[in-house]
């Protein structure tokens, strides 16, 4: 059994550029879930797909967008890149949407220079 | 509206002595209550949950947490500390529906030998 993925593992981008960060999900997961986590802070929940359909969202500008593909992986998109979104994005897969167990991938740390 | 708070940013204990780590939480509704660890440079790793039932809960490397409603908490222990535990330890509540997991700021461990 495969675990969660994610690429790349390290990226330095300038302020105004825009990135994408893929993670592919645990075999058999329909649920993906997307954090940021700050230097010294505990993960913020940026945004969950479920079946290829956005299942709630958290407190995070427009400029933060994903998708999920059929074979449930997925894609964070973050345009516009500002200096505070340098952290470490964390996805996560699960079976069910809301109450399943949620399984991390290893992150992208993302500097913004 | 669900919180975490976790009592202490930073926790030292010698190699053998007791682990405590501790974590109240803030729910509108029934909470399922989660524990993960975080060694440097990776992702999380689940250490317990509580979901319904048993309010003692174990988990992975010997730890365990107990669930009390009446407390609102969701403390961590572990008899005996190992090297090997010294990591970074987050309390997580999930938001059932909605599906995120809200984390608190987490709390450091440190072990002396």
């Amino acid at each position: 059994e495969t675990g969660v993925t994610q690429s790349p593992t390290h990226l330095i981008k300038t302020r105004g550029q825009q990135v994408t960060l893929r993670c592919s999900s645990q075999s058999g997961h329909n649920t993906v879930s997307w954090y940021q986590q700050a230097l010294g802070q505990g993960p913020q929940f940026i945004f969950q797909y479920y079946r290829e359909e956005e299942n709630g969202r958290g407190n995070f500008p427009p400029r933060f967008s994903g998708l999920q593909f059929p074979n449930y992986s997925s894609e964070l998109n973050v345009n516009a890149l500002e200096l505070d979104d340098s952290a470490l994005y964390l996805c996560a897969s699960s079976l069910l949407a809301g109450v399943g167990e949620q399984f991390f991938g290893p992150g992208t740390r993302l500097t913004v220079l | 509206a669900q919180s975490v708070t976790q009592l202490g940013s930073h926790v030292s204990v010698s190699e053998g002595a007791l682990v405590l780590l501790r974590c109240n939480y803030s729910s509108s509704v029934p909470p399922y209550l989660f524990w993960y660890v975080q060694y440097p440079n990776q992702g999380l790793q689940l250490l317990l949950k509580y979901t319904t039932g048993a309010t003692l809960v174990k988990g992975i490397n010997g730890f365990e947490a107990e669930f009390k409603k009446s407390e609102t908490s969701f403390h961590l222990t572990k008899p005996s500390a190992h090297m090997s535990d010294a990591a970074e330890y987050f309390c997580a509540v999930n938001r059932g529906s909605q599906g995120n997991l809200i984390f608190g700021k987490g709390t450091k461990l440190s072990v002396k030998p």
